[in-house]
């Protein structure tokens, strides 16, 4: 079982630019969660994806957005970067469910300049 | 905002115990506590979790206070590489069905020789 497998590792984009983050979830899970984490800071809730819908989002503008396949896989596009928006992101898969664990990928260190 | 608070640092020496505190006393009947830590920003690493019941795993003991206000997390033979942060998180539902952690700053904690 491979776990939580996030692409790329490392990213460095210009201001104004945008990217994307990838993620698989871990096998069984069919439901996936972006965190961002600031350095020195415990990671911040972004979005959690379902059934290839956004059911929840944290306190982030619309610049950040997302897509979960069929498969269970999921996309974290980011617009118009800032240099604020420089930090390690964080996806983590779990089961539906109230009482599931979640897995946490290695995680993308996006770096803008 | 995170519903835990933690203290900000702790040192424990190699082999012994290390007895990690938690605060929610604003914890409701429904939401359960779980223990994450993560080393030198890789992923936060999934511990443990319980509602009110003591729980033990391979890698660690988490005592619930009955009135669930508080909780500790015990490392039994402490080694190197444990050291790492540690946070203590109440896992928020949005309903039956969906919730998302809410990370606080966490425990620095460091394992010495």
């Amino acid at each position: 079982d491979a776990g939580v497998t996030q692409s790329p590792t490392h990213l460095i984009k210009t201001r104004g630019q945008q990217v994307t983050l990838r993620c698989s979830p871990k096998s069984g899970h069919d439901t996936v969660s972006w965190y961002q984490q600031a350095l020195g800071q415990g990671p911040q809730f972004i979005f959690q994806y379902y059934e290839e819908e956004e059911r929840q989002r944290g306190n982030f503008p619309d610049r950040f957005s997302g897509h979960q396949f069929p498969n269970y896989s999921s996309e974290l596009n980011v617009n118009a970067l800032l240099l604020g928006d420089s930090a390690l992101y964080l996806c983590a898969s779990s089961s539906e469910g109230y009482n599931t664990e979640a897995f946490f990928g290695q995680g993308t260190r996006l770096t803008v300049v | 905002d995170a519903k835990t608070t933690q203290p900000p640092s702790m040192d424990c020496a190699e082999g012994r115990a290390a007895n990690l505190p938690c605060n929610h006393s604003t914890i409701s009947g429904n939401e359960y506590v779980y223990w994450y830590r993560q080393i030198h920003s890789q992923g936060p690493q999934y511990i443990i979790h319980g509602l009110k019941n003591n729980e033990t795993n391979e890698m660690a003991s988490l005592i619930i206070t009955e009135d669930r206000k508080s909780s500790t997390l015990i490392l039994p033979h402490a080694t190197l590489r444990d050291t790492a942060v540690y946070y203590c998180i109440v896992r928020v539902p949005w309903d039956n069905y969906g919730q998302n952690f809410v990370f606080g700053p966490g425990t620095r904690l460091s394992v010495l020789p």
